[in-house]
């Protein structure tokens, strides 16, 4: 079974630029999380969505936002981009709803790395 | 809210010496309990992971036990390879739909 991807590895972009990134979770898998990775602030929770639905939200400003498809597969943007955005952003999957619970384990993909100069 | 605290690195080791990482946490509720390891340039793999008190997980050597009456969740490799030089991460998982995650240990193995 393929695991998560992450589209794209890197990315440079300059202040003020906006970004999108996609994620495609493993088959089956109905839930979507986002993650900003930081030496500064360790791993923070950006989102979460299920069937299209987001159901949670990290303290992040409304920069930042996402959505999810009907194939499960789900983007994050990033809009007026600032230089401490440099970021590697990961996704995880899960199967989430009734299968998931406290217990539903998230599998990352490899990250997208983000350099804003 | 919930939180995570795991013991600050960097921790150095020779290889087949005795691992352990501190990790205990504060959550509402039952939470599940995991482990990930993460390898330069990569991202987060799960190690191990237990969903309630007294449950051991284990995986590649590795095990940590779910102790409700401490709150922790420490990890343990009784005998290390180079090749488990990496960052570890203790996280917790409550009826929020997040992980919570420690700051990180980053482990060096010598040869």
């Amino acid at each position: 079974k393929a695991g998560v991807t992450q589209t794209p590895r890197y990315l440079i972009k300059t202040r003020g630029q906006q970004v999108t990134l996609s994620c495609s979770p493993i088959s089956g898998h109905r839930s979507v999380s986002w993650y900003q990775q930081t030496p500064g602030q360790g791993l923070q929770f950006l989102f979460e969505y299920f069937s299209e639905t987001q159901r949670n939200k990290g303290n992040f400003p409304g920069r930042f936002s996402g959505r999810q498809f009907s194939n499960s597969r789900s983007e994050m943007n990033v809009s007026t981009l600032e230089l401490g955005d440099s970021a590697l952003y990961l996704c995880a999957s899960s199967l989430g709803g009734l299968a998931g619970g406290n217990t539903d384990t998230q599998y990352f993909g490899p990250g997208t790395r983000l350099t804003v100069l | 809210g919930n939180s995570v605290t795991q013991m600050e690195g960097p921790v150095t080791l020779s290889e087949e010496a005795f691992l352990t990482i501190n990790c205990t946490y504060t959550a509402t509720g039952y939470p599940s309990l995991f482990w990930y390891v993460q390898y330069p340039g990569e991202g987060l793999q799960l190690l191990l992971k237990a969903t309630k008190a007294d449950d051991k997980g284990s995986n590649k050597g590795f095990e940590a036990t779910y102790r409700k009456e401490t709150t922790s969740f420490h990890l343990e490799k009784g005998s290390v390879q180079v090749s488990d030089s990496a960052v570890y991460f203790c996280a917790l998982r409550s009826n929020d739909y997040k992980l919570s995650f420690g700051a990180g240990t980053t482990v060096t193995v010598r040869a």
